[in-house]
């Protein structure tokens, strides 16, 4: 499966809603799906697994939708933390892919 | 609180063998898919291989059997072999823990902080 995210750059501001879509090449189930957000030298955080589960300490700002082939990250009210890359990742077959992910900066 | 740590050289000469280590702190091994996972700068990130606590294994053929994790529950960590690398190995290289089931998806939920490896004569 190859995940395709977009757009590549997002540029807004605090208080903004963030939408950002992740595309499979096929049809996959939302429960195997998961997202990501990585600020700058730091390791992946998990944000949002098993379709619509937000990891601990994640606020409800952060939501995801869609299936089959298309789904969104949604994020409300953005605060400076959330600026940042967000990757989608699949699991699937005992592999892993992710996207090429999603930078939401600082307009 | 789990944490993970790699450890490892930083500088890998091309032809020969990446080895990295990841201590497990705050946890069992037991139950979880230990994985690998790379980084280039500046790139998306790349799967490298997993070993399940039940010692099932499996990578990604992208790395043409290359790798190799390996658990050691007694000292609580897990490792990984990349042979013959090039510098199209050189990358952010992350240990993370892998929870879930095949049925209802796998995915990371504790990593550590990564260890950059650099491959160059």
């Amino acid at each position: 499966v190859v995940l395709t995210q977009s757009p590549g750059t997002l540029s807004l501001s605090p208080g903004d809603r963030a939408t950002l879509s992740c595309r499979a090449s096929q049809t996959v189930s939302s429960s195997h799906l998961a997202w990501y957000r990585q600020k700058p030298g730091q390791a992946p955080r998990l944000l949002i697994y098993g379709a619509s589960n937000r990891a601990t300490g994640i606020p409800d700002r952060f939501s995801v939708s869609g299936s089959g082939t298309d789904f969104t990250l949604t994020i409300n009210r953005l605060e400076p933390e959330d600026f940042a890359v967000y990757y989608c990742q699949h699991y699937g077959d005992s592999l892993w892919t992710f996207g090429e992910g999603t930078k939401v900066e600082i307009k | 609180q789990v944490q993970l740590q790699e450890s490892g050289p930083g500088l890998v000469k091309p032809s020969e063998t990446l080895s990295l280590t990841c201590s497990v702190s705050g946890g069992s091994i037991s139950g979880y898919y230990w994985t690998w996972i790379r980084q280039p700068a500046g790139k998306a990130m790349e799967w490298i291989g997993r070993m399940h606590s039940t010692g099932s294994t499996y990578y990604n053929p992208s790395l043409k059997s290359r790798a190799t994790v390996s658990v050691d529950t007694s000292m609580n960590q897990f490792s990984l072999e990349l042979r013959s690398v090039t510098v199209a190995d050189t990358a952010m290289y992350f240990c993370a823990r892998g929870v879930g089931t095949g049925a209802i998806g796998v995915h990371f939920d504790q990593w550590g902080q990564g260890t950059l490896v650099t491959v160059s004569s």
